[in-house]
């Protein structure tokens, strides 16, 4: 069974338009997150929810909008998409917050045109 | 500049070879991971190193937190194909940061 599964692992869209990416994951962990990893492969953090409550909101435009409807899904909304949004999302999750390990999901390549 | 730098960015080696990469940072941690990114893949854990001077090792993988905490190499000994990747350490500090990764290239 997939741990931390996220859909689409594709998505390719015209700038300005409105587009989300779900996450889900089944191993019971408390801590969610969103990472944005860009063409040099960098990863950093966008956002972090414990128990479906934000506490870690990176300075990212708010065109990104997290919600997390229980503790087991974290989806990322992002309106009016633009060129500098083409990366790889990835979510993650693990059992609390701050040293524990992370389980990460497989991306989500998002491609603006 | 990033919080964790790490060394070389890229590495192209002959298999059977060893190797090291290295972590590095201003700051003390009070843990650091590593990871290995493989091409499609989300990040997957190798290690966990918390105590300053530990040294684990997982097969031909050698890990080490630096004394005073702000960095850790891992060393590959006898490097094989299937060691290619992205390898990335990690630590919090506050929140989670990730470093600059380094890109491991294994030839047959």
């Amino acid at each position: 069974d997939t741990a931390v599964s996220q859909t689409p692992k594709y998505l390719v869209t015209q700038m300005g338009n409105d587009k989300s990416i779900k996450c889900e994951q089944n191993l019971g962990h408390d801590t969610m997150y969103w990472y944005k990893q860009d063409s040099k492969k960098f990863l950093k953090i966008m956002f972090s929810y414990n128990n479906k409550e934000l506490i870690i909101n990176e300075t990212v435009p708010n065109r990104f909008s997290p919600k997390s409807p229980d503790k087991a899904h974290l989806n990322l909304h992002i309106n009016s998409l633009e060129l500098g949004d083409s990366a790889v999302y990835f979510c993650a999750s693990s059992p609390a917050v701050s040293n524990q390990p992370q389980h990460f999901g497989d991306g989500t390549r998002l491609s603006i045109l | 500049t990033q919080l964790l730098e790490q060394s070389p960015q890229f590495l192209s080696i002959q298999e059977g070879e060893n190797l090291t990469v290295y972590c590095n940072s201003s700051s003390v941690f009070s843990s650091l991971q590593w990871y290995r990114q493989e091409p499609g893949e989300g990040p997957v854990l190798l290690v966990t190193v918390v105590t300053g001077g530990e040294v684990k090792k997982l097969k031909r993988l050698t890990f080490q937190f630096g004394d005073a905490r702000k960095d850790s190499s891992l060393h590959i000994t006898a490097a094989q194909p299937g060691d290619t990747g992205l390898y990335l350490c990690a630590g919090p500090l506050g929140q989670f940061y990730f470093g600059t990764g380094t890109s491991l290239t294994v030839i047959p």
